[in-house]
């Protein structure tokens, strides 16, 4: 059974321009979330798809923004970078069976940053 | 304000010895709490996952324990190895499907 899957690993961006992400989640999984890691603030939650509407937000500026597809593939983009944005982005699916429990598996990351 | 605080600085242990881990929380009430172990540059792996009724699950060398009076969880590793070396970070769902990660313990097991 294949994982999540992240594209791209890794990319160089400059201040200003904006970038997508990409995640394929393990298949069956309906549920898809996007995370920011720094070394500064940990796990950041940015937010969760399910069933290509986005169902739970966290505290990030509109410049991110995400949406996920009828395959349950999603996207995530940032526009306008910042040099702040540079990070791992994370993405993990779940089988979104038992609602409070939401057991993730994660993909490997995409490792942006910004210059 | 909501909170999911771990032990920021890292925990040094000599190989065997029974590596522990704390995880508080504050204004959450959560019916699981689960841990996940993150390697450099990789993303976190579940490890154990434990429900509110719960108040200890075990799998193989690592015991999780649940206090919901306390707000606690600790995570235990038993007769510790070199190859534990990594982030511990505990996790709570906030309100069906958000999953809330804490800092993380970086854990150094020396051989």
């Amino acid at each position: 059974k294949a994982g999540v899957t992240q594209t791209p690993r890794y990319l160089i961006k400059t201040r200003g321009q904006q970038v997508t992400l990409s995640c394929s989640p393990i298949s069956g999984h309906r549920s898809v979330s996007w995370y920011q890691q720094t070394p500064g603030q940990g796990l950041q939650f940015l937010f969760e798809y399910f069933s290509e509407t986005q169902r739970n937000k966290g505290n990030f500026p509109g410049r991110f923004s995400g949406r996920q597809f009828s395959n349950s593939r999603s996207e995530m983009n940032v526009s306008t970078l910042e040099l702040g944005d540079s990070a791992l982005y994370l993405c993990a699916s779940s089988s979104d069976r038992v609602s409070g429990a939401n057991v993730l598996t994660f993909g490997a990351g995409s490792r942006l940053t910004v210059l | 304000s909501q909170k999911i605080e771990q032990n920021s600085e890292a925990l040094n242990i000599q190989e065997g010895k029974t590596a522990t881990l704390t995880c508080n929380y504050t204004n959450y009430s959560p019916a699981y709490l689960q841990w996940y172990r993150q390697d450099p540059g990789r993303g976190p792996v579940f490890l154990l996952l434990i429900r509110e009724n719960e108040k200890e699950k075990r799998k193989e060398r690592l015991k999780v324990t649940f206090d919901t009076t306390l707000k606690q969880s600790l995570f235990h590793i038993t007769a510790s190895q070199p190859a534990d070396s990594a982030t511990y970070l505990c996790a709570l769902v906030d309100g069906g499907f958000k999953t809330i990660f804490g800092a993380g313990t970086r854990l150094f097991v020396k051989a």
